[in-house]
């Protein structure tokens, strides 16, 4: 099976442009977590969805941070403006009901210059 | 609240010498337990987890962990350290299916020829 898969790996970009970030769970996994991973602040969680739902958004941020999953195959996080201190690895990962365990995608690197 | 804590940001051993990293969790009711290890640009892969019955759980590649309530712990172990050990390693709790994990600022080890 595959495993989730993210887009892009990495991401080069100036300050103020918009970035989205691309997340597919595992299929028939029904839970999906964005974190952020930084040196300063290690690994943040940002928002997760159970059902396509957001459940918890108080790890984003800021405003110019939106998550959003329209369907159980698909979740985007959108940064708009972006700014240098958002420079992270942001990882997406889905999680089964009824199992406790989080299965992690490969991460996007992130550089805002 | 849970929370977790992982003792020692950064250890070093020898080659073939014992590996223990150290986790230790704060719940107010009987937790879930689990180790990830991310190695250099990958994203987290479970090594091993507790949830219910032994306390002793065994992991991939060697590694080892005793859930001990009275200690509130769940130290990582593995007899003998490898090359390819190093990596980052961290400790997760969570309390029930419906909810993200919480995770440590992670063990980053280092593996001496």
């Amino acid at each position: 099976d595959a495993g989730v898969i993210q887009s892009p790996r990495h991401e080069v970009t100036e300050m103020g442009q918009e970035v989205t970030l691309r997340c597919k769970p595992i299929s028939g996994h029904n839970s999906l977590f964005w974190y952020r991973q930084t040196m300063m602040r290690g690994l943040e969680l940002l928002i997760y969805f159970n059902n396509n739902v957001p459940i918890d958004d108080s790890g984003m941020p800021e405003d110019r941070f939106s998550a959003k999953m329209p369907n159980a195959s698909f979740s985007t996080l959108k940064i708009q403006p972006s700014e240098p201190r958002d420079s992270a690895v942001y990882f997406c990962a889905s999680r089964k009901t009824g199992k406790w365990e989080q299965y992690f995608g490969p991460g996007t690197r992130l550089t805002v210059t | 609240a849970q929370s977790v804590t992982q003792l020692g940001s950064h250890v070093s051993v020898s080659e073939g010498a014992l590996v223990l990293l150290r986790c230790n969790y704060s719940s107010s009711v009987p937790p879930y337990l689990f180790w990830y290890v991310q190695y250099p640009n990958q994203g987290l892969q479970l090594l091993l987890k507790y949830t219910t019955g032994a306390t002793l759980v065994k992991g991939i590649n060697g590694f080892e962990a005793e859930f001990k309530k009275s200690e509130t712990s769940f130290h990582l172990t593995k007899p003998s350290a490898h090359m390819s050990d190093a990596a980052e390693y961290f400790c997760a709790v969570t309390l029930s299916g419906n909810t993200p994990l919480v995770f440590g600022k992670g063990t980053r080890l280092s593996v001496i020829a």
